[in-house]
Formats: C-alpha cells, sequence, structure tokens
C-alpha cells in the first residue's frame, strides 16, 4: 500500500530551464509535506515543505505547489544548475502522529551543463 | 554534536548473528526516528521515540528488531538473528517534534548493513 508515490524515478533537465518533480499520495489525513533532496552516501537533506492550509511555498529557487484536491503536490526548481542533479523524496505526515514521515520512492534528477 | 551521528557507517555480519546500530541525534531535539531504504526505495519508518518511550513501533517488521532511548538522546537500534533480507541503509532522524510548531527531520548519514 504506496500511500506517497513519485511516478517518475528519474528526470533529466538542461541547467538553466525549470525542474518539475511531482508526487501523488492517497491518504487525505496527511497535512503536511515535505521535500527531501538525497545524495550518493549521505542522509537526506530538508529541502522544503508545505502545510494543507497553503496551496504554495516558496524558498528561492524552490517552490512547492498542493493540489489537495488532486492529492498532488509538486516540486518546481528554477533555475536548475548541477549542483541540483541528486535524488528527491517526497514525503508525507500527518500532524498527530508525531512527525512520522511516509516517504515515495524518489525522483532522481540530473542537471546537465 | 553539529548533526545527527550513526555508527557505524558500514557494517558486515553474518546470516544469524545479531548487530547494533548507533545514532547521536542533534542535541535538545526530543524526538528519534529510525528508517530503513531498501535500493530503488524511499526511506520506510521503522519506529519513532518522543523522550525515552517509543512512541511508535509500528513499522518494525518483527520481533528481531527492537530499539531503546534509555536516557532520552542516544538511540541503539538491535536486530537478532540476522536475515540477507535486512541489507539495507539504517538512517536515524531527530527533530523538536511535540515541543511548538511543526520542524523538520534532520537525518543521519546512516548504517549500511549487508547481512552474508
Amino acid at each position: 500500500d504506496q500511500q506517497v508515490k513519485q511516478n517518475s524515478p528519474s528526470l533529466s533537465v538542461q541547467e538553466g530551464r525549470i525542474s518539475i518533480l511531482n508526487c501523488d499520495y492517497t491518504n487525505s489525513m496527511f497535512d503536511y509535506f515535505l521535500w527531501y533532496k538525497k545524495y550518493p552516501a549521505e542522509g537526506p537533506t530538508f529541502l522544503i515543505s508545505i502545510s494543507s492550509i497553503k496551496d504554495k511555498n516558496e524558498d528561492g529557487r524552490f517552490t512547492v505547489f498542493l493540489n489537495k484536491s488532486a492529492k498532488h503536490l509538486s516540486l518546481h526548481i528554477v533555475p536548475s544548475q548541477p549542483g541540483d542533479s541528486a535524488v528527491y523524496f517526497c514525503a508525507a505526515s500527518v500532524y498527530n502522529q508525531g512527525g512520522k514521515l511516509i516517504f515515495g520512492q524518489g525522483t532522481e534528477l540530473s542537471v546537465k551543463p | 554534536g553539529a548533526g545527527v551521528s550513526q555508527t557505524p557507517s558500514n557494517k558486515v555480519t553474518e546470516k544469524g548473528k545479531y548487530v547494533e546500530l548507533r545514532c547521536d541525534p542533534i542535541s535538545g531535539h526530543t524526538a528519534l526516528y529510525w528508517y530503513r531504504q531498501s535500493l530503488g526505495q524511499g526511506p520506510e519508518f521503522l519506529i519513532y521515540f518522543q523522550g525515552t518511550g517509543a512512541a511508535d513501533d509500528s513499522g518494525l517488521p518483527n520481533d528481531r528488531f527492537f530499539a531503546v532511548r534509555p536516557e532520552g538522546s542516544v538511540s541503539t537500534l538491535k536486530i537478532q538473528r540476522t536475515e540477507r533480507g535486512d541489507s539495507a541503509v539504517y538512517l536515524c532522524a531527530s527533530s523538536f517534534w511535540g515541543t511548538g510548531p511543526k520542524t523538520e527531520a534532520f537525518f543521519g548519514q546512516g548504517t549500511r548493513l549487508t547481512v552474508v
């Protein structure tokens, strides 16, 4: 039962262009969503989050959009840089479950110079 | 310390042996989490501590897995009678969850466990 799904295992983008990573979820109880970035041999690093009461959160080059009716969120990176090449994980939680995160399978982003 | 520290970074053990994996969370973080990540998958929740007590252990796959956090800081994940299917990267994370506004969890670099 995969409650959080990232259907694209990989994405390749040209430097300077927009990267769009997608995530779908099934559990309507999720009320907090996060994106993590992971380099090889390192732990995931927090990137950006969004509460279910919002539909957009922006931090520099990174913007997360939440569409609750579609149970879909996306991460936009503009402009993409080669250093953004990593695996990106979408994660979701229910606030009264103590911060326990349910992760998607990840999308490997490759930004080519 | 500055971040979440996990030791060892790599562990190779024989099938049937017992292993302990250690996690040193960020100082002051009350919540501590263990996850397991298999190849090509996202991290999978195992157990969550709030202080010294296990608040949610619903992700532990079976009774061979056990975790403790006796003083509310360092945690040890213990695996008995290891099986080849236990091979994965075990990730620890900590956060201020439960003490105020929602905050993100900070992850350690993981322990890569290989059971041969």
